[in-house]
């Protein structure tokens, strides 16, 4: 079972931000929310990670509600070679083994 | 350059034939992990190691087969056994430990069982 649910699709405009939200209303307090993105027939790709507070990296920010039971990825000026599906994953500190990929949101990014 | 590298990237067998998947990693890294993703859907966990000579199974290690002799290396070998072989197979890599231990993957083999 993933521990996370997100929209199966989404659309944006080239030059516009994307921003795509994260359900994980059952996350325990020592979990972290995890985003992994795979563009097409490639291995994912880490993107960022973050506990309660707000995260900030050179590829997106990550925006934690305050009770923590949703996130949203930011990626602020959206080009074409962000179309991917974008996986949000919660896991305890030191549990790799319990990385759980769903089935993503698919990122469609339009000129 | 560090990174994982997995070989073959396509590779086509006949039905009944055990299958080996190379992965080998110059990162460093203590853990590697083998995930199957079928067309459409999440990348499900097959087989993980955290340090050489131990490994264990994952959500679908029916089938599968893994070897850790080396750090930098993690073999998979489909085997006759397995059902439905066709998919698209990954390879992963993180610290054993570090609250970071983010993974890095390679770019993927595609299996097709004809």
């Amino acid at each position: 079972d993933a521990k996370t649910t997100q929209p199966p699709s989404m659309d944006c405009a080239e030059g516009r931000a994307a921003n795509l939200p994260c359900n994980h209303s059952t996350i325990s307090g020592n979990e972290y929310v995890y985003w992994y993105r795979q563009i097409h027939s490639q291995g994912p790709q880490y993107i960022i990670h973050g506990l309660k507070n707000n995260e900030t990296n050179e590829m997106a920010s990550l925006i934690i509600t305050e009770d923590r039971k949703s996130s949203t990825l930011i990626l602020p000026h959206a080009t074409l070679r962000d179309t991917a599906v974008y996986y949000c994953i919660v896991r305890a500190p030191y549990n790799n083994n319990d990385m759980r990929f769903g089935a993503g949101t698919r990122l469609t990014v339009k000129p | 350059d560090g990174g994982i590298t997995q070989s073959p990237k396509y590779l086509f067998r006949k039905e009944g034939q055990n299958v080996t998947l190379s992965c080998e990693q110059n990162l460093n890294h203590d853990a590697m992990y083998w995930y199957r993703q079928d067309p459409g859907q999440g990348l499900r966990l097959i087989y993980y190691s955290q340090i050489v000579n131990d490994f264990q199974k994952g959500d679908i290690a029916e089938g599968y087969s893994v070897s850790r002799e080396k750090k930098e290396s993690f073999p998979l070998t489909v085997t006759s056994a397995q059902k439905n072989p066709t998919a698209f197979y990954l390879c992963a890599s993180s610290m054993k430990r570090g609250l970071g231990g983010e993974l890095f993957f390679g770019e993927g083999s595609r299996l097709t069982v004809l």
